[in-house]
C-alpha cells in the first residue's frame, strides 16, 4: 500500500485570498499524483493530474491559473486555490498509485476549505 | 455522452444481510474496474479490482461481479454488519498504464442492527 497525508485537514479564509493544500507520501515515491474536488453528496471529480517535474495536466473545465499545481519531488504536491471565492469552499482530496500494473489509488485524508 | 450510475438512493439493509450495489456505465470501455469505500469527511479507500476478462472476484465477505455486455458491475457484501455502513463507489479505469479513473456517483449503504 501507500500512506498519504494532506495538510491542513481543514481551512477557512476570506474571500480573496490564496490557500495552499499539501499532499505527501510517506512510503512511496510517486511520479504521479492525481487532485480530486468533492461537493457535497456528490463524486470525486479529477481536477488535475500532477506529474513530478513538469506541469500538471488539468481536466476540461478547470482553471490551471485557479488551481496552482506544484508536483515539485516524489514525495510531495501541493495545490494552491487563488483569489479563493465561496463556490470554491469543497473538499480537496489527492491519491497517488504505484502503477506498473498496480492500478489501486491511495488516498489522502482530504482537506475542506470553507471559503467565507 | 459517457455516464456512471449508481444507486442514487440509500440502500438500507438489516444486519446479517447480503448488500448489493449495482454500477451501471455507458458509453466507457473499461479495462478494469474499481470499488472504494468512503466514510464522511475521509478520503476514499481501496476495496477491490476487477478486470475485463474477469467476470468475478472475491475479498473476504467481498464479491464483486463485471458484465462488460450488460455494461455492469455488482458489488456484494456478505453477512453485512453495522460498521460496512459507508458510501460505496465505483471507478472506471482505461488501463494501458494510464492510471486515471473515473467515478461514479457513489451508494450510501446504512445496515441496521
Amino acid at each position: 500500500g501507500a500512506v498519504v497525508s494532506q495538510h491542513p485537514s481543514w481551512v477557512i479564509c476570506k474571500s480573496g485570498t490564496s490557500v495552499k493544500i499539501e499532499c505527501r507520501s510517506l512510503d512511496f515515491q510517486a511520479t504521479t499524483m492525481f487532485w480530486y474536488r468533492q461537493f457535497p453528496k456528490q463524486s470525486l471529480m479529477l481536477m488535475a493530474t500532477s506529474n513530478e517535474g513538469s506541469k500538471a495536466t488539468y481536466e476540461q473545465g478547470v482553471e490551471k491559473d485557479k488551481f496552482l499545481i506544484n508536483h515539485a519531488s516524489l514525495t510531495l504536491s501541493t495545490l494552491t486555490v487563488t483569489s479563493a471565492h465561496p463556490e470554491d469552499s469543497s473538499f480537496y482530496i489527492c491519491s497517488l498509485a504505484h502503477g506498473s500494473g498496480d492500478e489501486t489509488q491511495y488516498f489522502g485524508p482530504g482537506t475542506r476549505l470553507l471559503v467565507l | 455522452s459517457q455516464k456512471i450510475e449508481q444507486n442514487s438512493e440509500a440502500l438500507n439493509i438489516q444486519e446479517g444481510k447480503t448488500a448489493t450495489l449495482t454500477c451501471n456505465y455507458t458509453n466507457y470501455s473499461p479495462a478494469y474496474l474499481q470499488w472504494y469505500r468512503q466514510d464522511p469527511g475521509r478520503g476514499p479507500v481501496f476495496l477491490l479490482l476487477i478486470r475485463e476478462n474477469e467476470k468475478e472476484k472475491r475479498k473476504e465477505r467481498l464479491k464483486v461481479t463485471f458484465d462488460t455486455t450488460l455494461k455492469q458491475s455488482l458489488f456484494h457484501i456478505t453477512a453485512s454488519q453495522p460498521a460496512d455502513s459507508a458510501t460505496y463507489l465505483c471507478a472506471l479505469g482505461v488501463g494501458g498504464g494510464y492510471q486515471k479513473v473515473t467515478f461514479g456517483t457513489g451508494t450510501k449503504l446504512q445496515v441496521i442492527p
